[in-house]
């Protein structure tokens, strides 16, 4: 079955203590992207890649760090959490984005910072 | 990205067909629609997608008026387990591949 996994789903740790939000994708695609959703504030792009070494900025990339050192893992890094990166975090994935298919989205991991 | 508009919400009886509107009047030739749906919160479920011609899929149709500026997605038989947020998405994918959700519509399907 072709999905985004996630790991964790939920999250609860403390401020300043390193976490690793995991996404793995079976459908060797090029594409991956992490979005975070808040109340109001719907869903924003946070990292994305274009390919295996290639990343980029989205719209809200403070304090948060990825890598794409395979095509199928895209890892989301908070080297030192805060209570404002509390949120819904979701992980994507598609083809290159000039091929015009939807992409994929992961089930989410709910973090909560203290 | 061109702006889209949905209203807040929406109620449907089961069974009956849901009309989803969407109005993206600053569309431009080569930007794509895109209808994504939210249950609860779970991870955004991709609906279909189309950009001059009608679609239609499994799940839904995707009317797009002739100039463009307006969309509406149809359900043909809403169920309970259609209820959810619903977001056009007008998109040219040369900006990092994002996609930028609205406030979206929240369908109620009601029995």
């Amino acid at each position: 079955e072709a999905q985004v996994t996630q790991n964790p789903r939920y999250l609860i740790t403390v401020t300043g203590k390193k976490l690793t939000v995991t996404c793995s994708q079976n459908m060797n695609h090029e594409y991956m992207s992490w979005y975070r959703q808040d109340p109001g504030l719907g869903l924003r792009q946070i990292y994305y890649s274009m390919n295996v070494e290639v990343t980029d900025k989205g719209d809200v990339p403070e304090g948060y760090k990825v890598s794409r050192k395979e095509k199928r893992n895209f890892p989301l890094i908070l080297e030192s959490p805060s209570p404002n990166q509390t949120s819904l975090y979701f992980c994507a994935s598609s083809p290159p984005p000039g091929v015009n298919q939807p992409q994929h989205f992961g089930d989410g991991t709910r973090l909560s910072i203290l | 990205d061109a702006k889209t508009t949905q209203p807040p919400s929406m109620d449907c009886a089961e069974g009956r067909a849901a009309n989803l509107p969407c109005n993206h009047s600053t569309i431009s030739g080569n930007e794509y629609v895109y209808w994504y749906r939210q249950i609860h919160s779970q991870g955004p479920q991709y609906i279909i997608h189309g950009l001059k011609n009608n679609e239609t899929n499994e799940m839904a149709s995707l009317i797009i008026t002739e100039d463009r500026k307006s969309s509406t997605l149809i359900l043909p038989h809403a169920t309970l387990r259609d209820t959810a947020v619903y977001y056009c998405i007008a998109l040219v994918y040369n900006q990092g591949g994002k996609l930028i959700f609205g406030q979206g519509t929240e369908l109620s399907v009601k029995p």
